[in-house]
């Protein structure tokens, strides 16, 4: 069962360019978040997508971002008109759909997109 | 505002000493999961804790959810060089909501 697959691994931007990060879920999940990553610092949340819905887009800058998850195919974060302020490393995770162990949750991540814009 | 706060935010220690992670909040989880991330790799779930004051161990990991599911620790025994990287602890509420940790950055020096 392969696990969660981000592409591109490494993505290199100019300003004003616009940059598509890729998440294929685990076989089976049909939930994925997107994360976002500066060194030395936690996770921050930025939406939550089930197939063909965002369920919670409120860690998502209000411009310029935007995820999908469509029917067919991977979940795509999409930033517009990218800026400097926007390098930081991306992480997808996914879940699967209902409980897993005793009424828990449990988040599966890819191994991220570094994206730096130059 | 940080839901669950992490501490210590970086640790350093020798080989074969002991140490504890806290990750505390004010919010009731309906459970709280472990992982360990290391430089250029996604986090990687260690454990999810799901009943208060239950505990769980992972060999030389020791992992405590607290009674009123608001706060854990992770005790590591003995620590390795493999054991080096950053922990993080991550609340989940409601529907499939995970709030995660600052992070402690654990450096364990042979």
């Amino acid at each position: 069962n392969a696990g969660v697959m981000q592409n591109p691994r490494h993505l290199v931007r100019r300003r004003g360019q616009e940059a598509r990060l890729r998440c294929s879920p685990m076989k089976g999940h049909s939930h994925v978040y997107w994360y976002r990553q500066l060194p030395e610092e936690g996770l921050k949340f930025m939406v939550y997508l089930q197939k063909e819905n965002i369920i919670d887009e409120s860690g998502m800058p209000k411009e310029r971002f935007s995820a999908e998850f469509p029917k067919e195919g991977p979940s795509i974060l999409r930033i517009q008109q990218v800026v400097r302020g926007d390098s930081a490393a991306y992480f997808c995770a996914s879940s699967p759909q209902g409980t897993t162990s005793g009424n828990s949750y449990e988040q599966y991540f890819g191994p991220g997109t570094r994206l730096t814009v130059t | 505002t940080q839901l669950l706060e992490q501490s210590p935010q970086f640790l350093s220690i020798q080989e074969g000493e002991n140490l504890t992670v806290y990750c505390n909040s004010s919010s009731v989880f309906s459970s709280l999961q472990w992982y360990r991330q290391e430089p250029g790799e996604g986090p990687v779930l260690l454990v999810t804790v799901v009943t208060g004051g239950e505990v769980k161990k992972l060999k030389r990991l020791t992992f405590q959810f607290g009674d009123a599911r608001k706060d854990s620790s992770l005790h590591i025994t003995a620590a390795q060089p493999g054991d080096t990287g950053l922990y993080l602890c991550a609340g989940v509420l409601g529907r499939n909501q995970f709030y995660f940790g600052t992070g402690t950055s654990l450096t364990v020096i042979p």
